[in-house]
């Protein structure tokens, strides 16, 4: 009965490069969120997806990131030409509906911008 | 959703109660309280929610105030693994009209259990 699950949980970009992370949401979740925290700060939401749809992008900002939930295989937070200002740890979380009180967040991947 | 306000923190002797307060004076009739937590470097935990009730799991209770301006989530054995942050959060459930799926995260409560 696995959770969120995240990888990597620790990547190394230089300023410039392509960050992919990887979200797998609970086993029967089809609603994922993508939430941002930077260092000694609360957490921000990103963006609200459920399958094949963003429902919500209105914390993304509005360039170089991209989200993505196909109908097979696990959400993708892109970010292109990252800048030592996305260094930060981004949170998946899923949920089984809309309105489900909880949600699952996963461990977390540490992006670090050189 | 309604705005909550938090101490920035607290310390707890370990085997007492921890008891955290929070503010949510501009609550909506529709907006249930919630409350999570998040150990360091690891992602946000759940811990329990409601609505006007006081409310009680496994892991903590939950006092909700008779206006609802104000509730308090009580650890009744803190250990040192309940050392985290604490988020209050208000959100409107959609099965009450609210539309945004998102959880918003303040500053929170940085609980500290001492020995």
């Amino acid at each position: 009965n696995a959770g969120v699950m995240q990888n990597p949980r620790h990547l190394v970009r230089r300023r410039g490069q392509e960050a992919r992370l990887r979200c797998s949401p609970m086993k029967g979740h089809s609603h994922v969120y993508w939430y941002r925290q930077l260092p000694e700060e609360g957490l921000k939401f990103m963006v609200y997806l459920q399958k094949e749809n963003i429902i919500d992008e209105s914390g993304m900002p509005k360039e170089r990131f991209s989200a993505e939930f196909p109908k097979e295989g696990p959400s993708i937070l892109r970010i292109q030409q990252v800048v030592r200002g996305d260094s930060a740890a981004y949170f998946c979380a899923s949920s089984l509906t809309r309105s489900s009180y909880e949600q699952y967040f996963g461990p977390g991947t540490r992006l670090t911008v050189t | 959703d309604a705005k909550t306000t938090q101490p920035t923190s607290m310390d707890c002797a370990e085997g007492r109660a921890a008891n955290l307060p929070c503010n949510h004076s501009t609550i909506s009739g529709n907006e249930y309280v919630y409350w999570y937590r998040q150990i360091h470097s690891q992602g946000p935990q759940y811990i329990i929610h409601g609505l006007k009730n006081n409310e009680t799991n496994e892991m903590a209770s939950l006092i909700i105030t008779e206006d609802r301006k104000s509730s308090t989530l009580i650890l009744p054995h803190a250990t040192l693994r309940d050392t985290a942050v604490y988020y209050c959060i208000v959100r409107v459930a959609e099965n009450y009209g609210g539309s945004q799926g998102n959880l918003i995260f303040g500053k929170g409560t940085k609980l500290s259990v001492k020995p």
